[in-house]
């Protein structure tokens, strides 16, 4: 089975602080992981797909196999960051379905 | 134009009412889903179609019903809904389906749905 978990619900940093949303997921297969956002009145959007080993808007991402875990990283926290952020696996062969964690809100404040 | 679009923004019905939510692409993409959204939780899949035909039904009640009618075009039928079907109920549509690659889902803004 497919899970995802998001340990915090809630996560409050100052601006500039270092910010890092965890994530750990469970699938006994290869899998694909992704991390989602959705700023206060906007669509859910793709913010970085651990394949494409890309940064956006400061963020990274790196996929640790070992620990199974793909935690969200910025160096330095910004307050248009704030945002709801889901952590999503896609499981490999011929899977169709994306399972979402729970998410984590998180605020930046100035 | 890239964007998933949904309508109607809001509906309120009735247990009785037969209602339907629409959703519209005109990416090209051949992969199109139904999530569900309670508040503070996140999207839950409900319908998956690929190529236009009807790949993944998460065991959803018969009450809600998906269709199809074109690449661009996704619907989904209402009828004899339970106040507890209230939610966000979200479009989103794929270039390939996601058995394909890891393709990024855009999601449309979502249809704010209450049963009374």
């Amino acid at each position: 089975a497919q899970r995802v978990t998001q340990p915090e619900k809630l996560l409050s940093v100052f601006k500039g602080a270092p910010v890092e949303l965890k994530c750990n997921y469970s699938y006994s297969g290869s899998p694909e992981l992704f991390w989602y956002v959705q700023y206060s009145r906007q669509r859910l959007q793709l913010l970085l797909r651990h394949i494409s080993r890309e940064s956006i808007k400061g963020f990274t991402a790196d996929l640790n196999k070992g620990e199974t875990s793909f935690h969200l990283k910025k160096p330095f926290a910004q307050e248009e960051d704030s945002a709801m952020y889901y952590c999503a696996l896609k499981g490999t062969g011929g899977s169709e379905k994306l399972v979402f964690g729970k998410g984590t809100k998180l605020t930046v404040n100035p | 134009d890239t964007e998933v679009t949904q309508t109607p923004k809001h509906l309120v019905m009735g247990m009785t009412n037969k209602k339907s939510l629409k959703c519209e692409q005109h990416m090209g993409h051949r992969a199109m889903y139904w999530y569900k959204q309670k508040a503070k939780k996140p999207p839950e899949l409900m319908f998956v179609y690929s190529y236009e035909k009807l790949s993944i039904n998460e065991s959803v009640p018969s009450r809600f019903s998906p269709e199809c009618p074109n690449s661009s075009l996704l619907n989904l039928h209402l009828h004899a809904l339970q106040p507890e079907d209230s939610a966000l109920y979200l479009c989103a549509s794929s270039r390939r389906p996601t058995r394909q690659g890891s393709y990024e889902q855009y999601f449309g803004p979502g249809t704010r749905l209450t049963v009374t």
